[in-house]
């Protein structure tokens, strides 16, 4: 089936530390990814999104290579703020077997100062 | 656009009662998704809309729950009766496939459902 891996939280950083979350997946096609972020108390945002392999998302200081290859998706960012403390969730739709989105189980990230 | 608008934001009710959650979604909208979000099972695809056609539900929990689209503006979750193990955050996202198949989906806010 389709499904989506992140890796387990939390994640604790300091300010200014390197960010990696991994994010692999599983689909029978060819999937557009995504990447979203949720702040406490508020729905799901839309953070970047790739469409085809090698296609690079980014936003905010975050990017996501779409390896296919690996089939990962990794979310990075190179100096995270105490701002980005938020759950970030990997997502992937299909272009066929209709218009549903694919949530992995989020990642829960603190930021310290 | 407000976006998308769901009520209330908070509900609190007694085991054995019935609970409607509300979602608008946005304007022009084909597509209308619930999901529920626990810490044990994280984000649940519920059920989806088409043009107001339920397209998927084997989200669905159980009988107790389910869901209409009366119109393109309007849905609603119904859980009757309620148990304590349905409390969650109850979301609802919509989305245009006519923007294209790479346009994200949209979430509310959430609905914060306890049943004590």
């Amino acid at each position: 089936g389709n499904s989506v891996t992140q890796m387990e939280g939390p994640v604790t950083l300091s300010e200014e530390a390197f960010l990696t979350i991994n994010c692999t997946y599983t689909a029978t096609g060819y999937p557009s990814l995504f990447w979203y972020v949720q702040y406490p108390g508020e729905g799901l945002q839309l953070l970047l999104k790739a469409t085809k392999a090698d296609d690079k998302g980014s936003n905010k200081g975050f990017e996501a290579t779409y390896r296919k290859e690996t089939t990962s998706f990794h979310l990075e960012k190179g100096s995270v703020q105490v701002s980005d403390s938020a759950v970030y969730f990997c997502a992937l739709r299909l272009l066929t077997g209709g218009f549903k989105t694919i949530f992995g189980a989020g990642t829960r990230l603190f930021v310290k100062a | 656009d407000a976006g998308v608008i769901q009520s209330p934001r908070h509900e609190v009710t007694e085991m054995g009662q019935e609970v409607t959650l509300r979602c608008k979604p946005i304007s022009g909208h084909d597509y209308l998704f619930w999901y529920r979000q626990t810490m044990m099972r994280g984000l649940e695809l519920l059920i989806y809309f088409n043009n107001n056609v339920p397209i998927d539900d084997s989200g669905m929990p159980e009988d107790r729950f389910s869901a209409k689209m009366p119109n393109a503006s309007f849905s609603t979750l119904k859980i009757q009766p309620s148990e304590p193990r349905d409390s969650a955050v109850y979301f609802c996202a919509s989305n245009s496939r006519g923007a294209g198949m790479n346009t994200e989906a949209f979430f509310g806010q959430g609905t914060r459902l306890t049943v004590v």
